[in-house]
């Protein structure tokens, strides 16, 4: 199965901060990339499908970048309804799989 | 709108069995494909498995093939994860998804269903 890392696994921010996640396959999975937001009690939300497309209705400062092996998601003014916990996926092709998260935390 | 409600979680003794619903409604289930996605406490999500839109084809987690077996009644809107030989590992809230829109990914997921594998 395709592994996906993710980094960093935990990180604090400001409201109004730039902040940057990454993710990497262990092969290559073209464009067939996901970024997904949670929030405790919650199912995931999708933000950005085929690494870099936003998904309607999410707010334009989420987006996303990368191909291959190596993806972004980067939220250009954080917002305080934005803390919360990030997961990668990759769809290209069964199993998918989920990185390991990053816990996105108040400073 | 679309609406997915998950029913059947409990506790259940390890080696037991538990059928999990997916009632779907706001959308046309037949033409759709479905998947199970669960997540154990603190932990990431795990994709569980997947049905074609006909029930024609199905893919398995590797955790859970030989095990469970995903089905769905196009006559009735409603979607199934048949979960047989369970183990203490297989505690975890249990969701039904579906790609809605052009995404192709997960976008629509129910509420969740609690499983509780455990002596």
């Amino acid at each position: 199965a395709i592994q996906m890392t993710q980094s960093p696994s935990s990180l604090s921010a400001s409201v109004g901060d730039r902040v940057t996640i990454t993710c990497r396959a262990s092969q290559d999975i073209r464009n067939d990339l996901g970024w997904y937001q949670q929030k405790p009690g919650k199912a995931p939300k999708l933000l950005i499908y085929a690494a870099s497309r936003l998904q309607s209705g999410v707010p334009s400062r989420f987006s996303g970048s990368g191909s291959a092996t190596d993806f972004t998601l980067t939220i250009s003014s954080l917002q305080p309804e934005d803390f919360a916990t990030y997961y990668c996926l990759h769809d290209y092709t069964y199993p998918y799989t989920f990185g390991q998260g990053t816990k996105l935390e108040i400073k | 709108q679309v609406q997915l409600v998950e029913s059947g979680g409990g506790v259940v003794q390890p080696g037991g069995p538990l059928r999990l619903s997916c009632a779907a409604s706001g959308f046309n289930f037949r033409d759709y494909g479905m998947h199970w996605v669960r997540q154990a406490p603190d932990k990431r999500p795990e994709w569980v498995a997947f049905i074609r839109f006909d029930g024609t084809n199905k893919y398995y987690a590797d955790s859970v093939k030989g095990r469970f077996s995903i089905s769905k009644d196009n006559s009735k809107n409603i979607l199934y994860l048949q979960m047989d030989s369970l183990r203490t590992e297989d505690t975890a809230v249990y969701y039904c998804a579906t790609p809605i829109s052009v995404s192709g990914l997960f976008d629509s997921w129910g509420q969740g269903t609690l499983v509780t594998v455990s002596s």
